[in-house]
């Protein structure tokens, strides 16, 4: 089974700062997906990559297969971001769930 | 607008009973899924379903039921054998199993 772990577990930055969120993973994997999830509960899907680098906005995402490692990155960060971040992935040709992590709570002071 | 709606928001239950969540979706995916989230842990997997009538267990599905007789409704029971419900529980979709997911609000549930 996957074992999923991110860096830091708690974040505090000010405004404007380059903020960036690491998660490993201890198998090989088909899929991994960053998630934002708000103080309500509610979780929005941010990206899903296997390879190479993705980008929306002020949020990247890139991975390296080999190392087995992801980072999101959030470029001019703004209190809005203030949020939990979830790195999860799907392992191999499994056609269940996904495999979490514990998560990155993320808090950007103006 | 497409999205999945889970109902209620927050639910109590009494001790011994048993308790259905809510999840639907106008998304027309095929897949759906339950997860659990506990305060310092990761969500954990407790069903999924893949196509309508067929449903399989996750890494927690001791003390919980599926059903999923229609495409756009996947609801979660919870049983009096689970020994400890008290959770956030989220409902997902997606196309296929290696497609992004969407998800519900989210549902609190708490023991009485």
């Amino acid at each position: 089974k996957n074992e999923v772990e991110q860096s830091p577990q708690n974040l505090t930055a000010q405004e404007g700062e380059f903020i960036t969120i690491n998660c490993s993973y201890s198998v090989g994997i088909s899929a991994l997906h960053w998630l934002q999830q708000h103080p309500g509960g509610g979780i929005v899907s941010l990206f899903m990559l296997s390879s190479g680098k993705k980008k929306h906005g002020r949020l990247i995402a890139t991975i390296n297969i080999q190392e087995k490692h992801s980072s999101l990155h959030i470029t001019a960060s703004h209190p809005r971001d203030s949020a939990v971040y979830i790195c999860a992935v799907r392992s191999g040709g499994g056609a269940d769930g996904l495999t979490f992590g514990k998560g990155t709570h993320l808090i950007i002071q103006p | 607008d497409g999205g999945i709606t889970q109902s209620p928001k927050y639910l109590f239950r009494k001790e011994g009973q048993n308790v259905t969540l809510s999840c639907e979706q106008n998304l027309n995916h095929d897949a759906m899924y339950w997860y659990r989230q506990d305060p310092g842990q990761g969500l954990r997997l407790i069903y999924y379903s893949q196509i309508v009538n067929d449903f399989q267990k996750g890494d927690i599905a001791e003390g919980y039921s599926v059903s999923r007789e229609k495409k756009e409704s996947f609801p979660l029971t919870v049983t009096s054998a689970q020994k400890n419900p008290t959770a956030f529980y989220l409902c997902a979709s997606s196309w296929g199993y290696n497609q992004p997911q969407h998800f519900g609000d989210g549902t609190r549930l708490s023991i009485l």
